[in-house]
């Protein structure tokens, strides 16, 4: 079965500054789909990035970026230029390639405290 | 366009009691999903619709829980009887179809006592 682990419970980050979260995942599959997700205090979730696990190429969405690193299984995600409004629950979330995009193997998520 | 709707927003019951979410998809998604997030956890799929036919019900307790999109377009979750372990967030999201990017709505959180 996969798995999805995030091993920082909490990080804090200066406004301005950049900050990465670690991600790691378990799978047997050569071909999948990784996320992150940020989940403010109104409880939805809402998709930053995606990588589709057959691209080199890390994936990039304005501020934020993912370095994927197939071979060690590693996903972790780096905000650049960090904002109050990131300040937030993030989730790596992991599914099958031709399973559904919304059948999500999550995390158990990060604190992200932004300071002003 | 409107977004997932979902209701209530907060509920409280004890436990043995019945409780009933209800989720309103994005027009015109063809998939729908059901998860629960625990406290402290991330949220873990429940059961996954396409139209109104079950893709996925693999870790829905289905001694307690149900769930129905009869016509395709809105559905309900049931929890019957509640436990106390059932105190979480409900969360529905939709999407276009497989594959493509799920939406999520704000959930329900649930109370039991």
């Amino acid at each position: 079965a996969q798995t999805v682990t995030q091993s920082q419970p909490e990080m804090s980050v200066q406004e301005a500054e950049t900050v990465t979260l670690s991600c790691t995942y378990d799978t047997s599959e050569s071909d999948y789909y990784l996320f992150w997700y940020k989940q403010p205090p109104s409880r939805q979730m809402i998709l930053v990035i995606r990588q589709e696990a057959y691209k080199q190429q890390n994936a990039t969405e304005n501020r934020f970026s993912v370095n994927f690193q197939k071979a060690a299984k590693s996903f972790s995600l780096k905000i650049s230029d960090s904002q109050l409004g990131d300040a937030a629950m993030y989730f790596c979330a992991y599914t099958n390639y031709g399973g559904s995009q919304g059948n999500l193997i999550f995390g158990k998520g990060t604190k992200l405290s932004v300071k002003p | 366009e409107a977004g997932v709707a979902q209701s209530p927003r907060y509920k409280i019951i004890e436990k043995r009691q019945s409780v009933a979410f209800w989720c309103n998809p994005i027009s015109g998604h063809a998939t729908l999903y059901w998860y629960q997030q625990i406290l402290g956890q991330g949220p873990k799929l429940l059961i996954q619709f396409q139209n109104n036919g079950v893709v996925d019900d693999s870790q829905l307790p289905k001694d307690r829980f149900s769930a129905e999109r009869l016509k395709g377009v809105d559905s309900t979750l049931k929890i019957q009887p509640a436990k106390l372990e059932d105190s979480a967030v409900y969360l529905c999201a939709s999407s276009r179809d497989r594959n493509t990017e799920a939406f999520f709505g704000q959930g329900t959180r649930l109370t039991v006592v």
